[in-house]
């Protein structure tokens, strides 16, 4: 069964540091999603992406956070200068169609586990 | 006030024993989802809908658009039942997620 990747599951980084995390949609979704969930608390939206655009982004997804599709099978989130804060599990997730519209359901990858020193 | 709201944070059970979660939220939304969410970490879809009632194994979801609740269902329930059960709104093309319910089913 197509399933979502993501990679790497787990990264450790010092405060400042930029990291990209990365996943693989499974081939035939359009729409890529990034949540993320701090230890103990729910799971947050970060940003949707359609068509190499941001659809739809949060509050939290701030001037040091940028999503790509570098190329037809990756979806990056990069967060630039990361902080204590940023600590947290990061989930990707992918539909075929629009959530609204279509009423998708999202497959979502294992997560990344960030730890900001 | 959250726009999803879910109960019981908390839930124990005897293997066996019929198991309901409840969901209520405060936005328009397209769709409501439930999610389990396993002690890894990893989410998996259970359900979506926008009206009426699903049923998927011993699962079962309902909901009502008119009072913006939906509840979700476990019969016969097992061990292996035990996870964190999350309420989920579609609005625009984001989620909105509930804490989640943690269950745990003793055997």
């Amino acid at each position: 069964e197509p399933e979502v990747t993501q990679t790497p599951s787990h990264q450790v980084t010092q405060m400042g540091q930029e990291v990209i995390l990365r996943c693989v949609p499974i081939s035939n979704h359009l729409y890529f999603y990034w949540y993320r969930q701090i230890l103990g608390q729910k799971v947050e939206f970060l940003v949707s992406f359609y068509n190499n655009e941001i659809s739809e982004k949060s509050e939290i997804f701030d001037d040091q956070f940028s999503v790509e599709r570098p190329d037809g099978s990756n979806f990056t989130l990069k967060i630039r200068s990361t902080k204590l804060e940023d600590s947290a599990m990061y989930f990707c997730a992918s539909s075929e169609g629009r959530l609204a519209e279509n009423q998708e359901t999202q497959y979502f990858g294992p997560g990344t586990r960030l730890l900001v020193l | 006030k959250n726009e999803v709201e879910q109960s019981p944070q908390n839930l124990t059970a005897q293997e066996g024993e019929f198991i309901t979660i409840n969901c209520s939220y405060s936005v328009g939304i397209s769709a409501l989802h439930w999610l389990q969410q396993h002690p890894g970490g990893g989410i998996v879809s259970l359900f979506m809908l926008s009206s009426g009632k699903k049923k998927h194994g011993r699962l079962i979801a309902t909901i009502n658009i008119q009072e913006k609740h939906s509840s979700l269902h476990i019969t016969a329930s097992h061990p292996r039942d035990s996870a964190v059960y999350i309420c989920a709104v579609t609005s625009g093309s984001r989620l909105t997620f509930g804490e989640g319910t943690q269950l745990t089913v003793n055997p």
